[in-house]
């Protein structure tokens, strides 16, 4: 079974621009959070989507905004880039439910110049 | 608010030791805890979980008990091995919450 595949793998963006990231999660899995890991912060929640709908989003200012398709396949967006934004982020898939495994993706690295 | 506070790291030892590594969380009601394990040049993958308290999770060797009365859910494992050289992460989540909730993780380097 294929494993979440994220797209794409290393971005690098300057200040003020845009940028969409690609989840394609575990076939069969309707659930798609996303997080944020940087040496200072560490991990911290993005937002979650099940079935299309987001069920619950992180403490992140408005320009992060995320969406899910029905095939369960997810993107994230960022608008007007800070170099603050420069992270490593991950993308996991599960069945929905709050015990279920996440089994993650191997992240998209962006770097904002 | 819910939170997961993790003994820092990096945390050294030598082959064949024992291994523990603190994690106690902050948290409403009854969640469910985990532990993640990311090897270099890898992606984050679960190791071992409980959901109520008393539980005990294991793989590979490692075990996790879910103990409610200290808010603890520390990481052991008998004999470490080179390879179990990773960054390990506790973390929770909580019923109708639908995010993890992470400890800031601990470097463990094994030595030969």
């Amino acid at each position: 079974k294929a494993g979440v595949t994220q797209t794409p793998r290393y971005l690098i963006k300057t200040r003020g621009q845009q940028v969409t990231l690609s989840c394609s999660p575990i076939s069969g899995h309707r659930s798609v959070s996303w997080y944020q890991q940087t040496p200072g912060q560490g991990l911290q929640f993005l937002f979650e989507y099940f079935s299309e709908t987001q069920r619950n989003k992180g403490n992140f200012p408005g320009r992060f905004s995320g969406r899910q398709f029905s095939n369960s396949r997810s993107e994230m967006n960022v608008s007007t880039l800070e170099l603050g934004d420069s992270a490593l982020y991950l993308c996991a898939s599960s069945l929905g439910s709050t015990n279920n495994e996440q089994f993650f993706g191997p992240g998209t690295r962006l770097t904002v110049l | 608010g819910d939170s997961v506070t993790q003994m820092e790291g990096p945390v050294t030892l030598s082959e064949e030791a024992f291994l523990t590594i603190n994690c106690t969380y902050t948290a409403t009601g009854y969640p469910s805890l985990f532990w993640y394990v990311q090897y270099p040049g890898e992606g984050l993958q679960l190791l071992l979980k409980a959901t109520k308290a008393d539980d005990k999770g294991s793989n590979k060797g490692f075990e996790a008990t879910y103990r409610k009365e200290t808010t603890s859910f520390h990481l052991e494992k008998g004999s470490v091995q080179v390879s179990d050289s990773a960054v390990y992460f506790c973390a929770l989540s909580r019923d109708s919450n639908y995010q993890l909730i992470w400890g800031a993780g601990t470097k463990l380097i094994i030595k030969p």
